[in-house]
């Protein structure tokens, strides 16, 4: 089955500085990756998603990118703010013309520092 | 997005128990639902795969007696703890969406004393 390694568990950023967290995927079937964002005690919010047809994508701060070569993918977060903080989640999926479940890395907390 | 509830929020139970968890797609026609466990300081884990109209698909590992899911409707998903113990303590989320993307319910939590 796939397996998707995230790095690192923790990261702590100067508020301005930009973030990257990184993930790999082993599955060479799957072909969607999204990113959630998870506050404490709340649910996981989807930020942004790529396909694999696609090797970059952007909204506002937030952008992901895709070697599907290397089976890699990372989120980017560009002028990080203190709302930012929170507990990230790489995912991957083979979904074929619908959904699949969803395999997750183990998470990053994201610490910005004021 | 579209919009997944969950209810309840969270559920205390005696050990032997069983507890049922609804999961409804308020504005999507959900064919095909996830559950989800997470437990703290932990990541999602994959539990099942919920369809609507014929049986769940189970990931390994999980017991299909004692997690019943059940899809009758294309809103509705259930899922049903049976004589729950303390090691199923955890929180439990569903997920769903009109096509590849998944957005999750609010979550339950359980608690099994």
């Amino acid at each position: 089955g796939e397996n998707v390694e995230q790095h690192p568990s923790t990261l702590s950023v100067q508020e301005g500085d930009s973030a990257v967290i990184k993930c790999t995927y082993s599955d060479s079937a799957s072909n969607y990756f999204p990113w959630y964002k998870q506050e404490l005690g709340k649910r996981p919010q989807l930020i942004i998603d790529i396909r694999s047809n696609v090797g970059e994508k952007k909204d506002q701060r937030i952008a992901v990118t895709l070697n599907k070569t290397a089976k890699h993918f990372s989120l980017h977060i560009t002028e990080t703010q203190p709302e930012d903080s929170a507990v990230y989640f790489c995912a991957a999926s083979a979904a074929r013309g619908g959904a699949d479940g969803l395999t997750f890395g183990k998470g990053t907390h994201l610490i910005i520092q004021p | 997005g579209a919009v997944v509830s969950q209810h309840p929020s969270r559920v205390i139970c005696k050990s032997g128990t069983s507890v049922k968890i609804e999961c409804r797609s308020l504005d999507f026609q959900a064919t095909t639902m996830f559950w989800y466990r997470q437990f703290p300081k932990q990541s999602l884990m994959l539990m099942a795969t919920s369809n609507e109209g014929s049986k769940a698909t189970y990931e390994q590992g999980v017991e299909k007696d004692k997690f019943l899911i059940n899809h009758a409707s294309l809103t509705l998903s259930t899922l049903t703890v049976t004589s729950a113990h303390p090691e199923d303590s955890s929180f439990y989320i569903c997920a769903g969406g009109p096509g590849e993307t998944q957005y999750f319910g609010p979550g339950t939590r359980l608690l099994v004393l």
